[in-house]
């Protein structure tokens, strides 16, 4: 999961694995997830939000779970493949924040053909 | 679809220099941000601005400044190089909506200050 320093979480997995990237946050009063997810040399690209009325969310290959009572988020990846090896930020929003997006650290994901 | 465009992706600049990093976006988003990243720190709001000529201060404004004229135009301002400015600055939009807080960002620009 995340963790505060200067060095990110890694999780290394074989292409066709499942992934599973986790968050923990902090904010009892948000009420907004989203995952994006960064490769090398590029801005994070959005991957799947989800609301706090909800507790699961799925995508195209991805499922996200939501668990409001331990403030925890993670991100599914079915059948990983090398394309997916990234960095991945979960970030949150709360209250009359303006849009504002607080992000977490980042895991980065390494896939091996 | 949306496309955000940083003015740089690479910059290099002297110590004391004064710095213009821009950002421009054409899906009439009514929100932008400007963040750096550094490793193991993700990324850190700087500034935003949720409307023209508006602007308010994200988690780490010292030594930046912004301005926006424009609605699609979001401008970073380093008044004062420093080597600890040193880092990859992205830009971000988003609509100014409940219903969607989506942001969208752009390359990024690599600034080194030697």
């Amino acid at each position: 999961g995340e963790s505060v320093g200067l060095h990110l979480p890694t999780l290394s997995v074989q292409e066709g694995d499942n992934s599973i990237i986790n968050c923990a946050y902090s904010n009892s009063a948000s009420d907004y997830f989203i995952w994006y997810k960064q490769e090398s040399g590029k801005g994070p690209q959005f991957i799947i939000d989800i609301r706090s009325n909800m507790d699961k969310r799925q995508g195209q290959r991805v499922t996200v779970l939501l668990n409001k009572t331990v403030k925890h988020l993670s991100l599914q990846i079915a059948a990983t493949q090398p394309g997916d090896s990234a960095v991945y930020f979960c970030a949150e929003i709360g209250g009359t924040s303006y849009g504002k997006l607080t992000f977490g650290q980042g895991t980065i994901l390494t896939v091996h053909p | 679809d949306v496309k955000v465009t940083q003015s740089s992706r690479y910059l290099v600049k002297r110590t004391g220099e004064k710095v213009f990093l821009e950002c421009v976006q054409d899906m009439d988003h009514e929100n932008m941000f400007w963040y750096r990243q550094d490793p193991g720190l993700g990324l850190r709001l700087i500034y935003f601005s949720y409307d023209v000529k508006m602007k308010e201060k994200g988690d780490i404004p010292e030594g930046y400044s912004v301005s926006r004229e424009k609605k699609e135009r979001f401008s970073l301002i380093l008044e004062s190089a420093s080597t600890n400015q040193t880092s990859m600055y992205l830009c971000a939009s988003s609509f100014r909506t409940s219903l969607n807080y989506e942001q969208y960002f752009g390359p990024g620009t690599r600034l080194t200050v030697t």
